[in-house]
């Protein structure tokens, strides 16, 4: 069965350091979604992102957050300069439509120090 | 504003007993809801969702827009239901999904 796939499974970065944390979503779905949450806390919804564009977004999904679709495969969540509330887990998802269902991929650990 | 609320952290329940997760929401329109696991380590998944009326696992869960409730229940609880339940709303404009906060079901022997 296909799955979403992230990348890196776990990340260490300092403090004001740029992330990246890539994903591939599953192959014939058209929309992308970026979740986080913070240990102990709820999924929290960032961004989603349908024809190259940023559909909706979060108010956590400041200037600090950007996303982008560099191929036909990949889907990235940049922070630029972390801060320390930035550590949480990262879930990446996709969906053939809004109605559809979302999948989920096995989240990306960003450890900010 | 949309709002998923569970107001459970934690439930305990002993193997073959009923379960029932609670979850209720608020929205103006007509939702969409759901219910997405989490085993130990492993990613979300969907569980079920309201519009498609299935039973998976044993578990079944029914859109009562009078309480404005989608409560996740199973008669008869395994140990491996053990997991987070997470309920989740989509709005009706295909709005992305708004999450609770979890509810931690541990089911023992």
């Amino acid at each position: 069965e296909p799955e979403v796939t992230q990348t890196p499974s776990h990340q260490v970065t300092q403090m004001g350091q740029e992330v990246i944390l890539r994903c591939v979503p599953i192959s014939n779905h058209l929309y992308f979604y970026w979740y986080r949450q913070i240990l102990g806390q709820k999924v929290e919804f960032l961004v989603s992102f349908y024809n190259n564009e940023i559909s909706e977004k979060s108010e956590i999904f400041d200037d600090q957050f950007s996303v982008e679709r560099p191929d036909g495969s990949n889907f990235t969540l940049k922070i630029r300069s972390t801060k320390l509330e930035d550590s949480a887990m990262y879930f990446c998802a996709s969906s053939e439509s809004t109605r559809n269902t979302i999948y989920f991929g096995e989240g990306s650990w960003l450890t900010v120090v | 504003a949309q709002r998923v609320t569970q107001p459970e952290k934690l439930l305990s329940v002993f193997k073959g007993a009923p379960v029932e997760l609670k979850c209720n929401y608020s929205y103006s329109g007509s939702p969409e809801l759901f219910w997405y696991v989490q085993y130990s380590r492993q990613r979300l998944q969907l569980l079920l969702r309201h519009i498609s009326r299935e039973s998976i696992k044993g578990f079944t869960a029914d859109l009562n827009k009078g309480e404005t409730s989608f409560h996740l229940k199973k008669p008869f609880a395994q140990e491996e239901d053990s997991a987070m339940y997470y309920c989740a709303l989509s709005g009706q404009a295909g709005t992305a999904l708004i999450f609770g906060k979890g509810t931690t079901l541990s089911v023992s022997s």
